[in-house]
């Protein structure tokens, strides 16, 4: 168990519609950061929260977005959701000092039908 | 920015031999990270074993060890002893050290290793 908790663990909607991904980081990390796996993309880099700011952007679309809460859990909003968005989204947590790898959650599949 | 090739897309061994996943990477850094993750069909990402970039000492855990040629920007894994339980997906990631601007990983496509009995 890495202690970075993802909800829900899957999840199929609809085309255009909005679904909301949760991440609750280990106990003390200040990072965030979101991961899209795809077959045809691999493992991509889509935003990074530090205590509640936005501190890097990757590949992330414009119909997605992100945020850290105060008590450091965050979220991620897909919207307008195209079947080419399906993939396994992934949330990953770590300390920041120099040398802490980042802890991967189990990950949300998503399926867009 | 950097990139991350794993030239094997799949590889194979028999169970208590002794692999080699190969990784290349492309970065103008001086000082950064690389990891190794294991995805198994469980699809959770598990790290199996990290190596900064100063350091001329390859890193090792148990049967997992890495050989790092900085120069040639090469960090290769090696599996000794292979066990079924080793058959996963294996990235390699590179991060850059703190104060870059981002602590993001930056995966390779992935090898899929088969450990045959």
């Amino acid at each position: 168990d890495s202690g970075v908790t993802q909800t829900p663990k899957h999840l199929i909607t609809a085309t255009g519609q909005r679904v909301t991904l949760r991440c609750s980081p280990r106990s003390g990390d200040l990072s965030v950061y979101w991961y899209q796996q795809s077959l045809d993309q691999g493992l991509q880099f889509l935003i990074q929260y530090y205590n509640g700011e936005e501190r890097a952007k990757g590949n992330i679309l414009e119909r997605f977005s992100a945020q850290q809460f105060p008590d450091l859990h965050s979220e991620l909003n897909l919207s307008s959701l195209e079947l080419g968005d399906s993939a396994l989204y992934f949330c990953a947590s770590s300390a920041r000092d120099s040398f802490t790898e980042a802890f991967f959650g189990q990950g949300t599949r998503l399926t867009v039908v | 920015a950097q990139t991350v090739t794993q030239s094997q897309p799949e590889m194979s061994v028999q169970e208590a031999e002794t692999v080699t996943l190969s990784c290349t990477y492309d970065t103008s850094e001086s000082d950064y990270y690389l990891f190794w993750y294991k995805q198994p069909p469980s699809r959770q990402m598990i790290l199996v074993i990290r190596q900064e970039a100063y350091k001329q000492q390859n890193a090792t855990e148990n049967r997992f060890s890495v050989n790092f040629q900085k120069a040639a920007k090469s960090f290769s894994l090696k599996i000794s002893d292979s066990q079924l339980g080793d058959a996963a997906m294996y990235f390699c990631a590179y991060r850059s050290a703190l104060g870059s601007g981002s602590e993001k990983l930056v995966f390779g496509k992935g090898t899929k290793l088969t450990v045959n009995p």
